[in-house]
């Protein structure tokens, strides 16, 4: 199975801060990779697909981007509505897997 | 407006058998894609099993393959997931996702299943 590694564990932010998330996978998934955030109590929403897409009704201050296997979600201006947990998903190889999160908290 | 309603979590012994539901509405469910995906604090999110839009072709992750059935009633635009021999492991919320639907992939709620002796 590809196993998706996402860095850092825990990130402490700032409203207003430039945030960058990280998310390695173990081979190839090309761009089949797609970024999800989950406030507690919720399911996941879907954020980004195809490694750099965003899904209908995402803000564009979010955008993701790839080089090779390590993709990046970036926030430009973190708003408060954005502190919550992000996973990465790759749907290039069965089974279909995600990273572990990055939790976004306020600093 | 897209919706999807999970039921039939509940709380059940090692071994049991449980079948959950997902009512679709707002969607042409017939032509979608449809998966299910779990979350437990544990081991975080794991996706378990999808299924093609006539029910012809499914895949399932190895840990429920073979104790585990997706399928689908298309003409009550409903999803199921059949959950046999259960373990500890398989605690977990349950999670009915479409497909990308116009730039969205939906989730419902999530309906909780509790293994426990």
């Amino acid at each position: 199975d590809i196993v998706l590694t996402q860095s850092p564990a825990t990130l402490s932010v700032s409203p207003g801060e430039r945030v960058t998330l990280s998310c390695r996978a173990s081979q190839s998934v090309r761009s089949n990779l797609a970024w999800y955030q989950q406030k507690p109590g919720q399911a996941p929403r879907l954020l980004i697909y195809d490694a750099s897409t965003r899904a209908t009704g995402v803000p564009a201050r979010f955008s993701g981007s790839e080089s090779g296997t390590e993709f990046t979600l970036t926030v430009s201006s973190l708003q408060s509505e954005d502190f919550a947990v992000y996973y990465c998903q790759q749907s290039n190889n069965w089974p279909w897997t995600f990273g572990q999160g990055t939790k976004v908290e306020i600093k | 407006e897209v919706q999807l309603v999970e039921s039939g979590g509940d709380v059940l012994q090692p071994g049991g058998s449980l079948r959950l539901s997902c009512a679709a509405s707002g969607f042409t469910f017939r032509t979608s894609w449809m998966n299910w995906v779990r979350q437990d604090p544990g081991t975080g999110l794991a996706w378990l099993s999808r299924t093609s839009s006539d029910g012809k072709n499914v895949f399932y992750v190895d840990s429920v393959k073979g104790r585990f059935t997706i399928s689908r009633d298309n003409a009550k635009n409903t999803l199921y997931l059949q959950m046999n021999s259960l373990r500890a492991e398989d605690t977990a919320v349950y999670y009915c996702v479409t497909d990308l639907i116009g730039g969205v992939s939906y989730w419902g709620q999530g309906t909780p299943v509790t293994v426990s002796s």
